[in-house]
């Protein structure tokens, strides 16, 4: 079906408001990612999803992101008190499943500028 | 823990010129290794891939082999078109029991000037 998709595609915040960015998997896929692409720190993991539940939240820069994934599908990525070293481009990707040499495949991501 | 390390642009070449985009890793266990495309505005899209040591992955006249004797995945082009600016990042990861995230390099902008 349709690829990875994100919304809102760019998004301008204040500082101090909390966010959220939405990622819509490719139908089927059971593994979902979130990372971060910023300028000083190039592309780094945030949170790795298996069905509804988070085996790996070791990405997550501090307690202001979190994460959830529903019905194994959708998941939204919030950021609270939003600061500028927040803005960053927000990637989602998903696979077909955990184990073997599964392909990671990326939506266009969510553009986040806090100003 | 996991890095790779790639050569840092931009790298600016005439159009059919040879290519080479550099990148070595550490890891632990036995990696996968990936090159991903950013064209500009687009999100990452896979080029190649290579899952064990002496593969070879190709795509789109770009190839990269596995050598596990020098930790690198080096990618190759031997006519760059103008359609090939983008940013290339090399990446791997090494399968767990909790995930397969990927560990990125910094990223290689190329441009391909007529």
């Amino acid at each position: 079906g349709a690829g990875v998709s994100q919304s809102p595609s760019n998004k301008v915040t204040e500082k101090g408001k909390d966010v959220e960015l939405r990622c819509d998997p490719i139908s089927g896929h059971t593994a979902l990612y979130w990372y971060r692409q910023s300028l000083g720190q190039g592309l780094e993991f945030l949170i790795y999803f298996q069905g509804n539940s988070a085996p790996d939240k070791s990405g997550l820069p501090s307690d202001r992101f979190s994460a959830e994934r529903t019905g194994g599908s959708v998941s939204t990525l919030t950021i609270q008190r939003t600061q500028q070293e927040d803005s960053a481009v927000y990637l989602c990707a998903s696979s077909s499943n955990l184990q073997g040499r599964s392909i990671q495949y990326f939506g266009a991501g969510t553009r986040l500028s806090v100003l | 823990g996991n890095s790779v390390t790639q050569m840092e642009g931009p790298v600016t070449l005439s159009e059919e010129a040879f290519l080479t985009i550099n990148c070595t890793y550490t890891a632990t266990g036995y990696p996968s290794l990936f090159w991903y495309v950013q064209y500009p505005g687009e999100g990452l899209q896979l080029l190649l891939k290579a899952t064990k040591a002496d593969d070879k992955g190709s795509n789109k006249g770009f190839e990269a082999t596995y050598r596990k004797e020098t930790t690198s995945f080096h990618l190759e082009k031997g006519s760059v078109q103008v359609s090939d600016s983008a940013v290339y990042f090399c990446a791997l990861y090494v399968l767990t029991g909790g995930g397969n995230k990927l560990t990125f390099g910094t990223g290689t902008q190329l441009k391909v000037e007529l």
